[in-house]
């Protein structure tokens, strides 16, 4: 069964901090990542994409891949108390037909 | 539209019925996905359309669901002899290309939130 972890959390951090969000995938034939962003009783929202080793910047959002070790991460900075959401990771399988979520991580911002 | 559009937004209905649910992707989107998420569980993928044909459907948890796609739009998840454990959100999502193409990001819809009394 191929997985993507992530810490369920919560995450607190204060408002104007930097918010890192992790997650593992056991699939090595996963070629693209994504980060999506879901608020309580909504649906997910894209919030970055990623297919290449390395880092991508969006605005205040970073997302990093790095394949040899099956990790992708996310980090957010200058938090506001709006990003305060459940953050889903996931990972296309091998067919690129479907993509496997992990469980997501809640991030809660105080200001 | 703008968005990937779902139909309805809430369906309640009893153990046994069958139950349509409808998506609209977002227009000139040639791949269509199907997708659950019960309470406590994460996004469970379904089905997979590219155009009107369905190379996976590997996600279907039983014979009871069942999906079609037409005009390469419009979808239709059917769900027969509805159980409880079948109460859930069921999210559909639409990207530009599929798979083999070059994976371009999911857009979701709003959801049917499916209850099974």
């Amino acid at each position: 069964q191929k997985e993507v972890e992530q810490n369920s959390g919560p995450l607190s951090v204060p408002e104007g901090a930097i918010a890192s969000l992790n997650c593992t995938y056991s699939d090595r034939g996963s070629q693209s990542f994504f980060w999506y962003r879901q608020y309580s009783g909504k649906s997910p929202e894209l919030i970055m994409f990623i297919y290449s080793n390395g880092d991508k910047e969006d605005g205040r959002f970073t997302a990093q891949l790095n394949k040899a070790s099956q990790y992708v991460s996310l980090l957010i900075r200058d938090s506001q108390p709006s990003d305060s959401a459940t953050y889903l990771c996931a990972a296309t399988n091998q067919a690129g037909t479907a993509l496997i979520f992990g469980k997501g991580t809640t991030l809660s911002v105080s200001s | 539209g703008a968005g990937v559009s779902q139909s309805p937004s809430n369906k309640v209905t009893e153990k046994g019925k069958d139950v349509e649910l409808r998506c609209d992707p977002i227009s000139g989107h040639t791949a269509l996905y199907w997708y659950r998420q019960s309470l406590g569980q994460g996004l469970e993928f379904l089905i997979y359309f590219q155009g009107n044909s369905a190379p996976d459907k590997s996600g279907l948890p039983s014979d009871r669901f069942s999906a079609e796609r037409t005009g390469g739009s419009v979808s239709t998840l059917t769900i027969q002899r509805t159980q409880q454990e079948d109460s859930a959100v069921y999210l559909c999502a639409s990207s530009l290309v599929g798979a083999g193409q070059g994976n371009q990001p999911q857009h979701f819809g709003d959801g049917t939130r499916l209850s099974i009394l």
